[in-house]
């Protein structure tokens, strides 16, 4: 089956440390998006990638880094930098680039500090 | 700023009955709307969109309604039932620079159906 696959579905960080949550898809889509979830909050959009090689800071990147290395793969890196990471990790894909197409999520992946 | 606001954070409806969730958006600039339904530990899941040239769009027992003058969209689901008790969230999406689309969301309206 086709689908989004999100690992791990829970992680825990040490202060100071860099963890890498991982993103893969096999729809063929161009487009993958990472977004954070607080509670009571809608999704905030972290980084998005269009294309291979290629992405683009959303409205809450600092704290945070990608790479789209390959079409299935968009791997998100939380850095020590980012001083409140406790939260729900969505990835998304869509094909279009997004316009007028719906995105398809992951399960997500919970992160806490220890 | 919020862009796209969901003003209820939480419905509960009797089964049966009809379940309105409504959404409230100040960029016009927005071209499509989507709802989403959302289990808890789970991934959002897409349920149904609306195009801004449009005013209704139906599937099955969901229906949204867009008002563009109002900036106001809303979702009708009929009849509820205790299955669509979850997280629903309103998005829009909009023009993002280059060939780059994005999606803002709303908090989310928590729905509770009651048999």
């Amino acid at each position: 089956d086709g689908g989004i696959t999100q690992s791990p579905k829970y992680l825990f960080r040490k202060e100071g440390q860099n963890v890498t949550l991982s993103c893969e898809q096999n729809l063929n889509h161009d487009a993958m998006y990472w977004y954070r979830q607080d509670p009571g909050q809608g999704l905030r959009l972290i980084y998005y990638s269009q294309i291979v090689n290629d992405f683009q800071k959303g409205d809450i990147a600092e704290g945070y880094s990608v790479s789209r290395e390959k079409k299935e793969s968009f791997p998100l890196t939380v850095t020590s930098a980012q001083k409140n990471p406790t939260a729900f990790y969505l990835c998304a894909s869509t094909s279009d680039r997004g316009h007028g197409q719906p995105q398809h999520f992951g399960d997500g992946t919970r992160l806490s500090i220890l | 700023d919020q862009q796209v606001k969901q003003n209820s954070p939480s419905l509960s409806v009797q089964e049966g009955r009809i379940s309105i969730l409504n959404c409230d958006y100040t960029n016009s600039m927005f071209d499509y709307f989507l709802w989403y339904k959302k289990y808890p530990a789970e991934g959002p899941t897409f349920l149904i969109s609306i195009s801004s040239i449009k005013d209704k769009n139906e599937d099955g027992r969901f229906t949204v309604f867009l008002n563009k003058s109002a900036k106001h969209l809303s979702l009708h689901i009929v009849p509820s039932q205790p299955g669509d008790s979850a997280v629903y969230f309103c998005a829009a999406s909009a023009y993002s620079g280059g060939s780059n689309y994005k999606l803002t969301f709303g908090k989310g309206t928590l729905l509770t159906v009651n048999p």
